[in-house]
């Protein structure tokens, strides 16, 4: 069974304090994993994903690693607006179309 | 784009009712998932519908059941519900691998 652990739960930062948030995981033939963003009363919002250790991508202050155990979310000089749930998750492979999430690390920059 | 559109937003019923949630997919999508989000915790795999079918489903009893339309828009029941399918409900869509969410129908029982 697929398996997804985020840490830490939450995470306070001070505006511009530069941290990491993980994403362990355990999954049969790693079809891709995901990190999605979500606000308080809101649906996911999707921001990468990643299929292959070594891969990496950014967009803005984040920039998504991959292992072939762990995903690191890196967040640069946060503002107050990356104040969000920060969630993971794995697809697994053959005839599987679920994605599987973790908890979900909230994240919350202070001014 | 409207996006992902789910109704109702908000609702609440008792216990042993019945409820029909329902999901218009971004345009271009084929594709329908049902996630079940409790508070503090990450979305569960209900199931999802491609042509109409069911073509995978999580670990969830009978009581929940599906139907895709030819418009590709999904409806989700719930029969005999419980104080625990208090939860968000969120609809996905997708023609690939990537899930684009709607905001969610938050369902309270009482």
């Amino acid at each position: 069974e697929d398996q997804v652990t985020q840490s830490p739960e939450a995470l306070r930062l001070q505006e511009g304090e530069s941290s990491s948030l993980n994403c362990s995981y355990t999954v049969s033939g790693l079809r891709g994993l995901f990190w999605y963003r979500q606000d308080p009363g809101k649906g996911p919002e999707f921001l990468f994903t990643l299929y292959s250790a070594g891969e990496e991508k950014e967009k803005e202050r984040l920039k998504a690693t991959l292992t072939k155990k762990e995903s690191f979310l890196h967040i640069t000089a946060p503002k107050p607006e990356d104040s969000a749930t920060y969630l993971c998750a794995v697809q697994g492979g053959g005839s599987n179309y679920k994605l599987t999430f973790g908890k979900g690390t909230l994240l919350t920059v202070n001014p | 784009d409207a996006g992902v559109t789910q109704s109702p937003t908000h609702l609440i019923k008792t216990r042993g009712q019945q409820v029909t949630l329902r999901c218009s997919p971004k345009s271009g999508h084929d594709t329908v998932s049902w996630y079940q989000q409790a508070l503090g915790q990450g979305p569960q795999f209900i199931f999802q519908y491609y042509e109409e079918e069911e073509r995978q489903r999580g670990n969830f009893p009978d009581r929940f059941s599906g139907h895709q339309f030819p418009n590709y828009s999904s409806e989700l029941n719930v029969n005999a519900l419980l104080l625990g399918d208090s939860a968000l409900y969120l609809c996905a869509s997708s023609s690939t691998n990537v899930l684009t969410f709607g905001a969610g129908s938050r369902l309270t029982v009482l």
